[in-house]
Formats: structure tokens, sequence, C-alpha cells
């Protein structure tokens, strides 16, 4: 069973930029979450969405957003770049929402800003 | 506010010791507490979880010790081996919601 994939693995986006990173999770999961993950800040929750729709947010300025298509895949959109916006952004899929369970991560995308 | 507050940030261990890592929450709401396990170049990967309603749960080396009272969590990993080098994050959530509160990670090395 393919795991959770995110593309692209590695990109570098100067200041002003925007950036779209993709999640194809688990076959039949339906909830895809993103969290950020800095050295500093640890993992933080960007977003969960079900069934095309976003269930939870996180604590992020409007630059941060996000969306799920009818197959489960999901996508998010970094605008206007700033330098703080360098990270490893990681999907997670599990299989529903609801009922905190195991969240199944990718290996993630990193993000540089120059 | 920093929801979940995680202790030590790296810790070292002699193969066969025990490694200890230490966790304590704010929200009294919270009702599902794992851990995860992450290897460099890799996502987390779930390693074990509780929920409040027992103080102890144990899976293979690995066992979770929770302190509802005291709001604190820890992991205990017993017999540690050089695979077990990796970093660990505790997490937080309420259980009928999908958003994790993490800790900020304690990168555990195992000495040979």
């Amino acid at each position: 069973k393919a795991g959770v994939t995110q593309t692209p693995r590695y990109l570098i986006k100067t200041r002003g930029q925007q950036v779209t990173l993709s999640c194809s999770p688990i076959s039949g999961h339906r909830s895809v979450s993103w969290y950020q993950q800095t050295p500093g800040q640890g993992l933080q929750f960007l977003f969960e969405y079900f069934s095309e729709t976003q269930r939870n947010k996180g604590n992020f300025p409007g630059r941060f957003s996000g969306r799920q298509f009818s197959n489960s895949r999901s996508e998010m959109n970094v605008s206007t770049l700033e330098l703080g916006d360098s990270a490893l952004y990681l999907c997670a899929s599990s299989l529903v929402t609801g009922e905190a369970g195991e969240l199944f991560f990718g290996e993630g995308s990193r993000l540089t800003v120059l | 506010q920093q929801q979940v507050k995680q202790s030590p940030q790296s810790l070292i261990v002699q193969k066969g010791g025990i490694s200890i890592i230490n966790c304590a929450y704010e929200n009294t709401a919270f009702d599902y507490f794992p851990w995860y396990q992450q290897f460099p170049g890799k996502g987390p990967a779930l390693l074990i979880a509780i929920r409040p309603d027992v103080s102890e749960k144990k899976e293979g080396r690995f066992t979770i010790s929770f302190n509802k009272s005291a709001k604190q969590f820890s992991l205990h990993i017993m017999d540690s081996q050089p695979g077990d080098s990796a970093t660990y994050f505790c997490a937080a959530s309420l259980y009928n919601f999908n958003k994790f509160y993490f800790g900020s990670g304690t990168k555990l090395n195992v000495k040979p």
C-alpha cells in the first residue's frame, strides 16, 4: 500500500513569490492535514480537509490556504512568501475525521525562501 | 501560548539504558496523547498513544505514563538501542478533532 506522497520534495523560492505544494493521501484516507515543521517551533497545525471541506484551521495568516479535491488529494498554497516561511511542510492523512487517531505523514516538502 | 511543552531538547543514552522524555500540557480538555518518532529525512510515525482513562500503556519496550492531575505524560524507552536514535514528539488533541498540538521534539542519541 503506497504511503502519503508529497511533491515537490525540495523547492527554492524568493520573497514575494507564491508556492503550491501537493499531497496524495493513502488510498481510502479521506482526511488530509498539513503541518509546518521548523527547528524553533516544532510541528504546527495549518489546516485539515475532509470531503473537500476545511474542518479545522490553525493560527496561520491568510497567506496560507489549501484545498482538497474529490479524489482526496490536497494542495496548499502560500502567497507572498516571507523568509520565515522556510520550513518543512508535512502532509498527513488519516482514515476519518472527527476522531483523533493515527496520522500517516509524508516525507514533506522542504521550502527555502531566499 | 505553547499548548504542549516537551523536555529535554536532546538526550544521550547508553545502549541498554532507559530513555525518558517528558511532556506537559495546558488544556484540560485534551483527551488523546500520542507519541511520534521521526528519523532524518522521513515524516513522523506514530509510536504509541494513550487516552486519560488509563495511567500507563505499554507496547514492547515503549511505555507511556500519564498523570492527569499534574497534566503530564512521559515516554519511557526500555533497553534503548542505537536504532531508537531519532527525534520524538509528544502531542495532544481533543479526541473528536483531528487537530494535534505537538511538543518541540527531543532528539535521542543512543550510544552503542
